[in-house]
């Protein structure tokens, strides 16, 4: 069955750098787009970033884009964010969720439990 | 303020027939499908409906979803306790380029 787990959560300092990584298994996943996808506390939904199967096509919501970069091992099955110059309204939980495409055009069919970053100081 | 305008709240009591709307614009449910995802509290999300009215294996025929021009809507009918959960529509947006979401329902089964 499919799976994602997240991890690299946790609190760091306004300004700082977090890396979130993303393990998946029960699907080819290189065959696949991925996201990362954000709910601050007590709040909705809201999509971060998309990379096609291949890694050749990103794209970020405008809030994080020039911080953000999403990257993929298809070696290792496993999705990165890389998080830079975080500042407080990154405060969420994360998570990676599969496209049910190889662009990432399509709907999520599956998602991980997510990874909570905080930025306080 | 999402770009896709949906109701805060909905209630229904068990048995009945519910429904939440989710508005946007031509760049988005104008153009591209419609896909709802249920939050039960405490939890990931989940693919409900996708494509505006196409259920994933192991979605009860109790949930159905519709679309008209810049407006989409999921339907749920005979009410459940276990229905209780919040409810979010999404759709690819030509001119932000991006996925955009509405600001969820949740769904209070009284």
């Amino acid at each position: 069955q499919v799976q994602l787990v997240e991890s690299g959560g946790g609190v760091v300092q306004p300004g700082k750098s977090l890396r979130l990584s993303c393990a998946a298994s029960g699907f080819r996943f290189n065959s696949f787009g991925m996201h990362w996808v954000r709910q601050a506390p007590g709040k909705g939904l809201e999509w971060v970033a998309l990379i096609s199967y291949d890694g050749r096509q990103e794209i970020y919501l405008d809030s994080v884009k020039g911080r953000f970069t999403i990257s993929r091992d298809n070696s290792k099955n496993t999705l990165h964010v890389q998080m830079n110059s975080l500042r407080p309204e990154d405060t969420a939980v994360y998570y990676c969720a599969k496209s049910y495409e190889s662009s990432g055009y399509s709907h999520f069919d599956y998602w991980g439990q997510g990874a909570l970053v905080t930025v306080s100081s | 303020q999402s770009v896709l305008t949906q109701p805060p709240s909905a209630s229904g009591t068990p048995g009945q027939r519910v429904t939440i709307s989710c508005s946007g614009a031509t760049s988005n449910i104008g153009t591209n499908a419609v896909n709802w995802y249920q939050q039960l509290p405490g939890a990931a999300p989940k693919l409900l409906m996708y494509s505006h009215n196409q259920r994933p294996s192991g979605v009860p025929d109790r949930f159905s979803g519709s679309k008209s021009g810049t407006s989409a809507s999921l339907a749920i009918s005979g009410l459940q306790s276990e229905d209780e959960a919040d409810y979010y529509c999404a759709a690819w947006d030509d001119s932000l380029n991006g996925w955009v979401f509405g600001g969820g329902t949740k769904l209070t089964v009284l």
